[in-house]
């Protein structure tokens, strides 16, 4: 059975802390990818990354940086959390074009 | 405007009903179509995918893609309490691995 977990299901952080969300998958997918999912406005992606030390950045990568140094493991960091970044992370995984899968995502809470 | 846009909701229907859950969409260079399901404080899920045009039928589920009208749709038969949920359209094109998702309509099916 496919997986895609994260270290984290809930987290509460203050501003300005420096945030480590980690994403590992057990498919040996060459992509992987971070989104973040706000009411009314869907997914929105981060970053992605195609193979171990390559990222490409997504639609709102302000704030954010991400992390891969091995192929099972992709990190998104926030670098100095802020209010507005209070959020539910989903990292997902995918070999091609069309199936992505998903974790179970990181309800982030930043105070 | 944005470059998939979907009714949020939320859709509420007996048991039994059949569900129609559409998205539009604005480029014309999308070629796979997929519809991923959400339950309450879990990641999305595919349910199905199409590549370019047509239909696609698994189980109860049916995927429509009119790449004419730019418009796709998941229809769901006999629907069940169990298919309470987000359903997500997303779409990617051939250039590359990004995918846009639609905000998501949510669904309630009373029992």
């Amino acid at each position: 059975d496919v997986k895609v977990t994260q270290s984290s299901r809930y987290l509460v952080k203050r501003t300005g802390e420096k945030v480590f969300l980690e994403c590992v998958q057990d498919m040996d997918h060459e992509n992987m990818f971070w989104y973040r999912q706000d009411p009314g406005l869907g997914l929105r992606l981060i970053y992605f990354s195609y193979d171990v030390k390559m990222k490409e950045k997504g639609d709102i990568p302000e704030g954010y940086s991400v992390s891969r140094e091995k192929k099972e493991r992709f990190s998104l960091i926030l670098e100095s959390a802020s209010t507005n970044q209070t959020s539910m992370y989903l990292c997902a995984s995918s070999s091609g074009r069309a199936e992505q899968y998903f974790g179970p995502g990181t309800r982030l809470t930043v105070t | 405007q944005k470059e998939v846009e979907q009714d949020p909701g939320p859709l509420s229907v007996p048991e039994g009903a059949i569900v129609s859950l559409n998205c539009t969409y604005s480029n014309s260079a999308f070629q796979y179509f997929m519809w991923y399901r959400q339950y309450s404080r879990k990641g999305p899920e595919l349910l199905m995918y199409t590549y370019s045009s047509g239909n696609k039928e698994d189980g109860r589920f049916t995927a429509q893609v009119d790449k004419s009208s730019k418009y796709i749709s998941l229809f769901i038969r006999d629907s069940q309490p169990s298919d309470s949920a987000t359903y997500l359209c997303a779409m990617s094109g051939t250039g590359g691995f990004k995918t846009i998702f639609g905000a998501g309509t949510r669904l309630f099916v009373k029992a």
